[in-house]
């Protein structure tokens, strides 16, 4: 695609039900990023995949948090048992992972709110 | 590990004037990468510019420029001629350049407004 895309955009959910947010990379990047970002907040790095595989799941808050990614293309990041503090846009971001000035390019986000 | 603060929670600038937007990191790499990201009311994060920190150079890219002071770890964005299309929320940004830590560390941004 020409873009970053994620699916929903918003997403309302109860507290205690599971919720899955996807991405869809730009085409042949390689490099795809997870973030969350509470109001009034900066970016929160979650999880880095590289290709189909996670070098770095440092940032997910908790082992409710999980993501995967398959083909080497779309991830989903899956939120068990949602809590309020869970509320919070995720931002999904993709580069061509040629070297660490590559541009990352974001896509707009999943609005989550936990009621 | 980096950390990047933002002190300036919110600036504002009139149209057509220049504003510059504040940002310290700190780091005990030599070799890194900086962004200035862009984020609209639509949530899209979109690339201002970027810096190299072999580079001395300061990046420029039409109407942005940085001020790249690599020994106080400053890296300030200058934005001239401010249009009303400039209003966003601006994000400080670094990525490491060696090692498997691949990610971008933010800071916490700062929201521009632009007045006429």
């Amino acid at each position: 695609g020409a873009g970053v895309s994620q699916s929903p955009s918003n997403k309302v959910t109860e507290k205690g039900k599971d919720v899955e947010l996807r991405c869809d990379p730009i085409s042949g990047h390689t490099a795809l990023y997870w973030y969350r970002q509470s109001l009034g907040q900066g970016l929160e790095f979650l999880i880095y995949f590289q290709g189909n595989s996670a070098p770095d799941k440092s940032g997910l808050p908790s082992d409710r948090f999980s993501a995967e990614r398959t083909g080497g293309s779309v991830s989903t990041l899956t939120i068990q048992r949602t809590q309020q503090e869970d509320s919070a846009v995720y931002l999904c971001a993709s580069s061509l992972q040629v070297k660490r000035g590559t541009e990352a390019f974001f896509g707009q986000g999943t609005r989550l709110t936990v009621v | 590990a980096q950390t990047v603060t933002q002190s300036q929670p919110e600036m504002s600038v009139q149209e057509a004037e220049t504003v510059t937007l504040s940002c310290t990191y700190d780091t005990s790499e030599s070799d890194y990468y900086l962004f200035w990201y862009k984020q609209p009311p639509s949530r899209q994060m979109i690339l201002v510019i970027r810096q190299e920190a072999y580079k001395q150079q300061n990046a420029t890219e039409n109407r942005f420029s940085v001020n790249f002071q690599k020994a106080a770890k400053s890296f300030s964005l200058k934005i001239s001629d401010s249009q009303l299309g400039d209003a966003a929320m601006y994000f400080c940004a670094y990525r490491s350049s060696t090692g498997t830590a691949s990610k971008l560390t933010f800071g916490t941004g700062t929201r521009l407004q632009v007045t006429l």
